[in-house]
């Protein structure tokens, strides 16, 4: 089942923060993380893993919360270049190899 | 280092026709994947290979076939093209160790 972003969109201005929520009503063992810019392909992110592993690229953060199957991703200080539209997709036990896709959150910063 | 590749960019197809869709990596990735993504809509897997002879369903598999030619290179094939597999079609690849799925392009198929 498809995990549920919310919000499904946000405005900001450059310099504000935002939060991304990502939720599943199925265990998770991985959430990843990732941004897509307008007719551009998606771009890996980061990747929490069950038992608080984390990997990823840029100042970003994110938060796993096993218990509630909950994800939720932390845009600080928010730059022009931040504007896209967020996925998070949920793997199974074998993390990264199948995953399950968010309907994504799109996010506009505004100078 | 080209990454992952895909042809064609765009395509047109009318109501029944097939067509095959091509992707090559050259990371020497063993794990392939092909999604689907509708407008304003998440990715939804279709098919995926975890190593070269092995092939999966996904979410979406219906109306869909695919081929591990070899390591490189991952085709999807439609048979029988309908109005509602237009859609954009993003192939990724993912290596052993990684867990970071990359991207190609995308193929923009529109079916009339």
């Amino acid at each position: 089942q498809q995990p549920v972003q919310s919000p499904q969109a946000v405005i900001l201005r450059e310099g504000e923060d935002a939060v991304i929520n990502c939720s599943s009503s199925k265990a998770l063992y991985s959430v990843h993380w990732y941004r897509q810019k307008h007719g551009e392909a998606p771009v890996f992110l980061m990747i929490l893993l069950k038992g608080g592993e984390q990997k990823g690229h840029e100042k970003i953060s994110a938060s796993f919360n096993e218990k509630k199957q909950q994800s939720s991703l932390y845009l600080t200080a928010s730059q022009l270049s931040y504007s896209g539209t967020y996925f998070c997709g949920t793997g199974g036990n074998n993390a990264g190899n199948m995953l399950t896709f968010g309907g994504g959150t799109r996010l506009m910063v505004k100078p | 280092n080209a990454g992952v590749t895909q042809t064609p960019k765009f395509q047109v197809l009318k109501t029944g026709q097939s067509m095959t869709l091509q992707c090559a990596q050259d990371m020497n990735h063993n794990s392939m994947y092909w999604y689907r993504q509708d407008p304003g809509m998440g990715l939804r897997l279709i098919y995926y290979s975890a190593s070269e002879g092995t092939t999966d369903k996904g979410e979406v598999p219906n109306g869909y076939n695919v081929s591990r030619l070899n390591k490189r290179e991952f085709s999807l094939r439609l048979e029988s093209a309908a109005p509602s597999q237009t859609s954009v079609y993003f192939c990724a690849s993912r290596g052993r160790q990684g867990y970071e799925q990359y991207f190609g392009p995308g193929t923009r198929l529109t079916v009339t």
